[in-house]
Parts: C-alpha cells; structure tokens; sequence
C-alpha cells in the first residue's frame, strides 16, 4: 500500500517569493494534516482537515498561508510572500477516520529553505 | 507553561541498559495519548498508543498517569538501533480537538 506522498521534496527560494507543496493521503483516509517541523523541535500543526472541511486552522499564518483541499483527497499548502523564519520540513500526514485520537501516517516532508 | 513537556535529552545509555522517560501534560481534558518514534531526517512514526490500562509491547512499555498527568517510555535491554527522538503526542478533547506534539526526547545509544 501507498503511504503519503508529498513534493517536492526539496524546496529553496528566495524571501519574498511563492511556494507551494502539494500532498497525496493514503488512500481512504479523511483526516489530512499539515505540520510545520524546526530542527530540534516536535511537529506543529498547521491545519487539520475531515474530508474537504479545515476542521483546525488557528495555528495557521493567514496573512501568508493557505491550503486548500478541495476534493477531499489531496492538499495544497502555500506560502506566499515567503520569509526567512518559513525555513522548515513541512510534514503532511493522514489517518483514517474523523478524530485525531487515530494514529497518523507522514508523508517523508518537504525541506524548505528560505534564503 | 506549555501544554506537553519532555527533557529534550540527550539521553546517552549503554546498549542492554534500561532507560525511561516522562512526557507531562498541562490539560486535564487530554483523552489520547501517543508516543511516536522519529529517527533523524525521517518523518515521525507511531511507536505505540498509550492507554489507561498501560501496555506492553516488546521491549516497550507505555504508562498513563492521569492523577499526575505524565505519560511514560520505558525502554528494556536497549539495542542500538533504539537511537532516535521519542515524542510523546497529546490528544486534547473538550471544545474542540486538538492533538499536540512535544519537542521530542533524544536518545542515544553507546555500543
């Protein structure tokens, strides 16, 4: 079976600029969640989603993050304009069901540096 | 305070030894608790869920102290391959759900 999938998997831009990850689930899973990791530092979540509904987004930057599930399956994060405090592993994850109490399956993350 | 706390470690043990350690949690409400395994550069996975009763698997135990709000790892005849971050996931059920990582335990172990 497929696990999470994400890309890419290495991202480097300048601040200022646009970025985007995009995330498969596994399949049949209608939990999805973004996580932001800083090295030394345990995942924090950014949104979770059931099916296409963002559930939790309070610990979302509006003012430069977005994301987007739009049928329910795959996700899109964005950040736009970037800043050099964004550089991070940005983890997505899935479980099956409609409670966090599920365990839950990363994808591999994707590095993203800022310069 | 934060909501889930663990000693960042790092916790150096002799292989074959015996090493536990504790992850508190600030927020009576917490309902689901988890310890996750995260080896360096790689994505988190669950290690084992913990559950009032405790459990047992292997070489791992996982405890539940409601009254003191503490969850623990404890980790018997330790092999090499042990050597990762522990992090102990919190799932907070009252208002809304919300489920909460802590900063991880490192541990290295010495051959």
């Amino acid at each position: 079976e497929a696990g999470v999938v994400q890309s890419p998997r290495y991202k480097i831009i300048e601040k200022k600029q646009p970025v985007a990850f995009w995330c498969n689930p596994i399949s049949g899973h209608n939990t999805l969640y973004w996580y932001l990791q800083n090295l030394g530092q345990g995942p924090e979540l950014l949104i979770r989603y059931e099916n296409e509904e963002a559930v939790d987004d309070s610990q979302l930057p509006k003012d430069r993050f977005s994301a987007e599930r739009l049928k329910g399956v795959d996700s899109t994060l964005k950040i736009q304009p970037a800043e050099l405090g964004d550089s991070a592993v940005y983890l997505c994850a899935s479980s099956p069901g409609l409670t966090p109490a599920n365990e839950q399956f990363f994808g591999p993350g994707t590095r993203l540096t800022v310069l | 305070r934060k909501e889930v706390e663990q000693d960042p470690g790092p916790f150096n043990v002799p292989e074959g030894a015996t090493v536990a350690f504790n992850c508190t949690y600030s927020n009576s409400a917490s309902q689901s608790f988890f310890w996750y395994r995260q080896d360096c550069r790689k994505e988190p996975k669950l290690l084992m869920s913990v559950y009032s009763s405790g459990n047992e698997d292997g070489r791992f135990t996982a405890q539940l102290n409601r009254a003191s709000q503490y969850i623990s790892l404890l980790i018997r005849d330790s092999k090499l391959s042990d050597s990762a971050t522990y992090l102990c996931v919190v799932n907070r059920m009252n208002r809304d759900d919300k489920i909460i990582f802590g900063k991880g335990t490192r541990l290295h172990i010495l051959p």
